[in-house]
């Protein structure tokens, strides 16, 4: 089936040690978008790719950073995480870019911060 | 500015019985789209439907039904006949001005149905 994969589905790092987080998917699509959603708050977007164009939500901290090597493959980067970091992460794709289309989440990688 | 109101933080029914979660949103935009996701424990969130603003049809799909009012800016969700399996933080989302697909969510309703 197709579908949206985030590897790891729980991670634990320490305070300050750089953590990355996967996404993979395998519906060939165009966008892809990094939410970061703290506990009993809705998602919030962080960044996306339109293929290689990169987008940066203005309120992103600098800590975070992404990857896109390829179609398929997208990675958060979490530079010196704080204890302000702790939340779900999720990928969503998007087949075009817009706002008529729907994005088609993972199931989440839940980071810890000790 | 644009933003998403659901003012229903919980809800908790008894297995059968119908609900209605409340969204409400605000736009300038003529043309927008409005989204209902799922987000069962388990984490991911589930696409369950779109709607483009100039569509106020009304759609029914198995057990679930969407009322989209233009006049009220609100855009509620039925389920009939509530199952346990239903039970879920449900989130309703507006299409961002930019166009770039960003969403803006409400802050979600977390539905309990018990048996």
């Amino acid at each position: 089936d197709a579908m949206v994969i985030q590897n790891p589905r729980y991670q634990v790092t320490q305070f300050g040690k750089p953590v990355t987080l996967s996404c993979s998917q395998t519906l060939n699509h165009n966008v892809m978008y990094w939410y970061q959603q703290k506990s009993s708050q809705a998602p919030k977007l962080l960044f996306h790719y339109y293929d290689k164009d990169f987008n940066n939500e203005a309120d992103t901290p600098d800590n975070f950073q992404s990857r896109r090597p390829n179609t398929s493959f997208c990675f958060l980067d979490i530079r010196s995480p704080g204890l302000g970091d702790a939340a779900m992460y999720l990928c969503a794709t998007s087949r075009v870019k817009g706002s008529s289309y729907e994005q088609y989440f993972g199931p989440g990688t839940r980071l810890t911060v000790t | 500015a644009q933003k998403v109101t659901q003012a229903q933080t919980e809800i908790s029914v008894v297995e059968k019985e119908d609900v209605t979660l409340d969204c409400v949103y605000e736009t300038r935009d003529t043309t927008y789209y409005l989204f209902w996701y799922k987000q069962p424990p388990s984490g991911e969130l589930v696409f369950l439907i779109r709607r483009n603003s100039f569509d106020e049809q009304n759609e029914i799909s198995g057990r679930y039904s969407w009322n989209f009012q233009k006049s009220t800016s609100s855009f509620n969700f039925t389920i009939t006949a509530s199952q346990v399996v239903d039970s879920a933080v449900y989130f309703c989302a507006l299409s961002d001005s930019s166009n770039t697909g960003k969403l803006i969510f409400g802050q979600g309703t977390t539905l309990q149905v018990k048996p």
